[in-house]
């Protein structure tokens, strides 16, 4: 079965600052990751996924994220954090072969929640 | 990207009363939606899936005959909280995947979510 670790629980940092989010996968063949963002009392957004191809995905909202094979990571990044981005952001894994049967079943980290200071 | 409803944001009921929620995809089909729990500050849990004209799946140690889910359209699927308690206070949050053949992104397009709470 498919585990995911988001070992940060909590980080802050500064409007314009470079903000890092750390993602470990468990699984036994090639994931579909994907990293999602949620504002208080929201749904999910989709901010990127990585299904193949090219390891360093680009998102929505200037986030990519790259995918590192040998060390089990799908970290998110953003060069410069702007005040809305404050919010909860959750990495998720699925297995390929429920994908393609349209039974999209992710497992989700724990989340880390993003504050960010003036 | 597609849309996913859900209906209402939020609720208030007694304890003993059943609450239903609404979820739909509202540019299209869905052959499958997943129903989530999130308690305060935590991750989501995986409650069921739930597939078009089939039973739901639930996962371990959610209750199938507390946590009723229908999906009788491939836009619309139910969930309805019967007899509810206090400790059913949560947020509820279905996802929809899965268009028809040839259509599935492999992506998950969520809920707004709804907030349970039983008094």
């Amino acid at each position: 079965a498919q585990s995911v670790t988001q070992p940060d629980i909590h980080i802050t940092v500064s409007e314009g600052a470079s903000l890092e989010l750390r993602c470990n996968y468990s699984y036994g063949a090639t994931p579909y990751l994907f990293w999602y963002v949620q504002s208080p009392g929201q749904g999910l957004q989709l901010l990127l996924k990585y299904f193949s191809g090219d390891t360093l995905v680009q998102g929505i909202k200037g986030f990519e994220a790259e995918f590192k094979r040998s060390q089990s990571s799908f970290n998110l990044r953003k060069p410069s954090v702007h005040w809305s981005d404050a919010a909860e952001y959750f990495c998720a894994v699925g297995a390929d072969s429920v994908i393609k049967a349209a039974g999209n079943k992710l497992t989700f980290g724990g989340g880390t929640r993003v504050l960010v200071k003036p | 990207g597609a849309v996913v409803s859900q209906h209402p944001s939020r609720v208030i009921c007694k304890s003993g009363t059943s609450v239903k929620i609404e979820c739909r995809s509202l540019d299209f089909q869905a052959t499958t939606m997943f129903w989530y729990r999130q308690f305060p500050k935590q991750s989501l849990m995986l409650m069921a899936t739930s597939n078009e004209g089939s039973k739901a799946t639930y996962e371990q140690g959610v209750e199938k005959d507390k946590f009723l889910i229908n999906h009788a359209s491939l836009t619309l699927s139910t969930l309805t909280v019967t007899s509810a308690h206090p400790e059913d206070s949560s947020f509820y949050i279905c996802s929809a995947g899965g268009g028809l053949a040839g259509t599935n992104t492999g992506e998950l397009f969520f809920g707004e979510g709804s907030r349970l709470t039983v008094l």
